[in-house]
Formats: structure tokens, sequence, C-alpha cells
């Protein structure tokens, strides 16, 4: 079993709504939660990068949080972009690297 | 411009072969790694080297070998490749080894492998 669950496996919203992508892991000890946007045949892309005791981080319209007690995360996307359309990984350090199988989103017009 | 390169961007090849993977970073980076993701889309860390040092995870077959001429190289080897193999495969670069921020990966665009 992944020590690393996102949820949801994909989601298609339209173009300049918000959506929420969740992570939820069990690795322990915890080190730092990373987000990356890995778009169609590309590496993947840093986002955000949290430790333990932050709860919140921003870049853009992508906004992190962190629940180290319940060892869950969000990434909330505000005002959606069709560039936007790509798939999310949740990557949680603990020693070393646990990736989620990522969130597919799909960004409509 | 290119962060983090790799060549070649597509590999088909059969089953018993040998390959190579080239990997450079002109980021000044200390740490660099190597990733594997399988169709399902999970990415696998195989390597990490830092300062000479090298980290294998050990699900990782022998056949692989991770070569590192310089700082700004990395280079993974493949031998006698099965069709388990088959793969898109990362490289990355970080400044270091840490949690910190000067641990974020950059990525290489992948190089999609397919051994039939």
């Amino acid at each position: 079993k992944n020590q690393v669950e996102q949820s949801p496996q994909s989601l298609i919203i339209l173009e300049g709504k918000n959506c929420t992508l969740q992570c939820n892991y069990t690795v322990s000890p915890f080190s730092n939660l990373r987000w990356y946007k890995q778009d169609t045949g590309r590496g993947p892309v840093s986002l955000t990068i949290m430790t333990f005791s932050e709860n919140t981080k921003s870049n853009g319209r992508y906004t992190a949080t962190l629940d180290a007690d319940t060892k869950q995360s969000s990434l909330h996307i505000t005002a959606s972009q069709l560039s936007d359309s790509a798939s999310y990984i949740c990557v949680v350090s603990a020693g070393d690297m646990r990736f989620g199988a990522g969130t597919r989103l799909t960004v409509k017009p | 411009d290119t962060a983090v390169s790799q060549t070649p961007k597509y590999l088909v090849t059969q089953m018993g072969n040998d390959k190579s993977i080239k990997c450079e970073q002109n980021l000044g980076h200390d740490t660099m790694y190597w990733y594997k993701q399988d169709s399902k889309k999970f990415l696998k860390i195989m390597f990490s080297y830092n300062n000479k040092e090298l980290i294998i995870n050990e699900t990782v077959p022998n056949r692989f070998s991770p070569k590192s001429p310089d700082k700004a190289h990395l280079n993974l080897h493949i031998n006698s490749l099965e069709l388990g193999d088959s793969a898109v495969y990362f490289c990355a670069s970080s400044q270091d080894l840490g949690t910190g921020p000067l641990s974020v990966q950059y990525f290489g665009p992948g190089t999609r492998l397919t051994v039939t």
C-alpha cells in the first residue's frame, strides 16, 4: 500500500473555477511535503515545499495547506486556467521521498 | 538555457541490449537523481548522487548503474534490458540533499524507453 494517497484520481473542471486536491500520508517521521505539477510529456515542476511547522504556503494561484497532526495536505487552485491541466503530485519526505500517484486535472473552456 | 537536459528523448531497443541515457544540469547543483515513472505514473527514485556519494534504492536491479563523470552529469547505464524496463526515466538535480528550500528538485524532460 502506497504511503501517500491522493484524491481524486482525476478531476475535470471548467476554466475559471476553483478546485482542491487532497493528499493523505502515513509516512513517518515526516520532514517535508511537496507538491509538483507535471505537464504531459514533461518532468515535474515544484510548486510548494512545506515543513511540518508550516500550515500554508502559496505560489501564485496555488495554495497548499498542511495538517501534520492528521497527516493531510491539500492543494487549492484558484481561478483555474487551461494551462493548469496537468498531473499534480504530492511527495512526502521522510528520510527518502515517497510519491503519490498524482491527480490528473483537466481544465475545460 | 535548459536547466536539466536528457538525451535521448525517446529510446527504442530490443531485450538484452545495453543502453545509456545521459543527463546534464547547468544549475551548479550538488545532487543529482534518477527516477523511473511507470505506466501507472508512479515516480520512484532509483538513485541519488551527492559529492561522490551514491545512494541506491535497494529495489533497483544491479543492471542499472549511474555514472558521474563530473558534478554536472549523471548518466544512467542499463545492461541486459528487459521488457519491464519500459518506462519514462527522469533525471533531476537539487542544490543539496536536505529538506529545506535548497533541496527543491528540478527535473529533466524525461526519456521514454521502450523495450521490445
